[in-house]
């Protein structure tokens, strides 16, 4: 069963950098993810594709704060320079031939 | 400006229905597919249906199918969720979200609206 596992909670400074990871589940490490972001009281905004091999797609208008890899099973969500805006809830999706969209929990980010 | 605007919202009795619009603007939709994702109080997202550009194929999450039906006026740049038999377990904003342009069958959402909200209750 695709399935994709975040760490509820996280946080970090202002001003330093924080790796959220979206972990998918066995089976399924070449899957591509994608990166959402959803700050309070707003629909969510697509960040970027991360690829098996780490490679990434941005969004548009995304600042380049934001960066994306990957290991094995793992995707990784990299954000710099932390701003108070980037707090909100952050969610991973990923998809199969026959399956449209899967996401995973979700991590809420605290800047401090 | 690419801008997907939700509406057809609101509250509505278990068992009854609701059909939910998307009208979509600055970008060529019938170029794209199209999804509906929900969100319930204070839970994460999960995905609905889908549609794709030209309305051949549709898909539905378990949760729905059979009681929602996902369609698209590609010459009115709109898309439709009509929700019957709706339950409290629906209850949830609901986003419209476009499909990445891609030759691959699924992708990533990459332009959401800010949502409708559904609420069912007795």
């Amino acid at each position: 069963q695709l399935v994709l596992t975040q760490s509820p909670s996280a946080s970090a400074s202002l001003g330093a950098s924080v790796k959220l990871t979206c972990t998918l589940s066995s089976g399924h490490s070449r899957y591509p993810i994608a990166w959402y972001q959803q700050q309070p009281d707003k629909g969510p905004r697509y960040l970027m594709k991360v690829n098996r091999d780490g490679s990434h797609t941005m969004g548009d208008g995304i600042p380049d704060r934001f960066s994306g890899s990957s290991s094995g099973a793992e995707r990784y969500l990299i954000i710099s320079s932390l701003q108070s805006e980037d707090e909100g809830d952050y969610y991973c999706q990923t998809w199969g031939t026959d399956i449209p969209a899967v996401f995973g929990g979700g991590t809420q980010l605290t800047v401090l | 400006e690419v801008q997907l605007v939700e509406s057809g919202g609101g509250l509505v009795q278990p068992g009854g229905s609701l059909r939910l619009s998307c009208a979509a603007s600055g970008f060529t939709f019938n170029n794209y597919s199209m999804n509906w994702v929900r969100q319930a109080p204070g839970r994460g997202l999960e995905w609905v249906s889908k549609i794709s550009s030209g309305s051949d194929d549709t898909f539905y999450a378990d949760s729905v199918k059979g009681r929602f039906t996902i369609s698209r006026d590609n010459a009115q740049n709109s898309l439709y969720l009509q929700m019957t038999s709706l339950r409290d377990g629906d209850t949830a904003f609901y986003y419209c979200a476009r499909g990445r342009l891609t030759a691959r069958r699924h992708d990533a959402f990459d332009v959401w609206g800010q949502g409708t909200v559904v609420a069912v209750y007795s």
